[in-house]
């Protein structure tokens, strides 16, 4: 079965420091990844996705996430960290067992990431 | 211009009643979905429709109906509600159905089974 896991439920980081949210996945064949974050009472907001080329991803707000086929992870990363950053991230991969005949993801269980000052 | 708008933002109400919640996009997408997220966060899709047809129907008790009367607007109907559907209910939309294309949501619809 495909999946998405988010190994942890909360990362704390000081502003200013460097930031990892991890991600990893299971998937049949080359897969479409995806982060979103949402902020408290709000919906969701892409953030990033990778789809092919650069293992490198530059998204919105500074994020960047890094896709790595060996280790099936798509860990999300900012350079520094900002107290503003503090809220819910999701991974998402496209489930194929469709065939491709939809857009459906599959999500994370969701990092909270808090910033502190 | 809110791309994805939801009404109502709360609902709140008895068990064994009837209600809607409405999804309009102004992004031109032709594609759009209806997501729950329970109290732990957990996002999981339900449905979805492209260009008014049904693409994507979840193992969902089926006193969950959606119904797209155009491109850009997909309700959500629960009947006889329980407490178990208390929740908090998005509505997304993205360009295609196939694909990579990113889906844009809503600010979503709080909803409260009593």
């Amino acid at each position: 079965a495909q999946s998405v896991a988010q190994p942890e439920d909360q990362v704390n980081v000081a502003e200013g420091n460097p930031l990892t949210v991890k991600c990893t996945y299971s998937v049949s064949g080359n897969p479409y990844l995806f982060w979103y974050v949402q902020y408290p009472n709000r919906g969701l907001q892409f953030l990033l996705k990778y789809i092919t080329g650069d293992n490198l991803v530059k998204g919105s707000y500074g994020f960047e996430a890094e896709f790595n086929k060996s280790q099936t992870s798509f860990h999300l990363k900012k350079p520094s960290a900002l107290v503003s950053d503090s809220a819910l991230y999701f991974c998402a991969v496209r489930d194929r067992e469709d065939g491709g005949a939809t857009n459906k993801l599959i999500f994370g269980t969701g990092t909270l990431l808090a910033v502190q000052p | 211009d809110t791309a994805v708008s939801q009404t109502p933002k709360y609902l709140v109400t008895q068990m064994g009643n009837d209600k809607s919640i409405k999804c309009e996009q102004n992004l031109g997408h032709d594609t759009m979905y209806w997501y729950k997220q329970d109290s732990k966060k957990f996002l999981k899709i339900m449905f979805s429709y492209n260009n008014k047809e049904l693409i994507i129907n979840e193992t969902v008790p089926n006193r969950f109906s959606p119904k797209s009367p155009d491109k850009a607007h997909l309700n959500l109907h629960i009947n006889s509600l329980e407490l178990g559907d208390s929740a908090v209910y998005f509505c997304a939309s993205s360009q295609g159905r196939f694909y990579s294309y990113e889906q844009y949501f809503g600010p979503g619809t709080r909803l409260t089974v009593t």
